[in-house]
């Protein structure tokens, strides 16, 4: 079974700056999620999707932070304009389901490392 | 607020003996923990869960113990494997929030051979 996909696996860009991130979950997962985690920090959660509805984006800073998932497959996440401060890892990860339980859990993808000079 | 905690961000281990590694949370919603595993250059993968219901889960090499009342989860390995080597987040989820998880800040592990 293919994983989740990312890309790119990096990128550099300069403040103020625009860029976009794609994922495409496990087939048939229904639920997908990005996170952003800063160097040595634990994932934080962007935005949650359940097809192509979005369940929760309290923590998207929505001034310069957008999520599609059009089709409830592949996402993009997109920034801009870019600040010194978004520099981080950021994580696709799919679920089967909305429900948290034994291997109903999570699966990343290897993320997409971005650096903001 | 950081509700899930993970006070040590190093852990150096022998090969053969016992790892140790600790979690704290203080949202006690919380109904569901996760440990998740995670190398260089790749995401996090998932190793252990366990439900409130439960004081502990074993699965192989690896036992994760929930003491409710005093908000604490710890995960154990043994024997500690050099191939254990990597970053391990504690997660956190309330079972009817649509599978949210709250991460701690990750221990690295490291197993010497």
């Amino acid at each position: 079974e293919a994983g989740v996909a990312q890309s790119p696996r990096y990128k550099i860009i300069e403040k103020r700056q625009s860029v976009a991130f794609w994922c495409n979950p496990i087939s048939g997962h229904a639920t997908l999620y990005w996170y952003q985690q800063i160097l040595g920090q634990g994932p934080k959660l962007l935005i949650q999707f359940q097809n192509n509805g979005v369940v929760d984006d309290s923590q998207l800073p929505k001034d310069r932070f957008s999520a599609e998932r059009l089709k409830g497959v592949d996402s993009t996440l997109k920034i801009q304009p870019a600040k010194l401060e978004d520099s981080a890892v950021y994580l696709c990860a799919s679920s089967p389901s909305l429900r948290v339980r034994d291997q109903e859990t999570q699966y990343f993808g290897p993320g997409t490392r971005l650096l903001v000079l | 607020d950081q509700q899930v905690k993970q006070n040590s961000p190093s852990l150096s281990v022998q090969e053969g003996r016992i790892s140790i590694l600790n979690c704290d949370y203080t949202n006690s919603m919380f109904d569901y923990f996760l440990w998740y595993k995670k190398y260089p250059a790749e995401g996090p993968t998932f190793l252990i869960s366990i439900s409130s219901i439960k004081d502990k889960n074993e699965d192989g090499r690896f036992t994760v113990f929930l003491n409710k009342s005093a908000k604490h989860l710890s995960l154990h390995i043994v024997p500690s494997q050099p191939g254990d080597s990597a970053v391990y987040f504690c997660a956190a989820s309330v079972n009817n929030a649509g599978n949210m998880l709250t991460f701690g800040g990750g221990t690295r592990l490291m197993v010497k051979p």
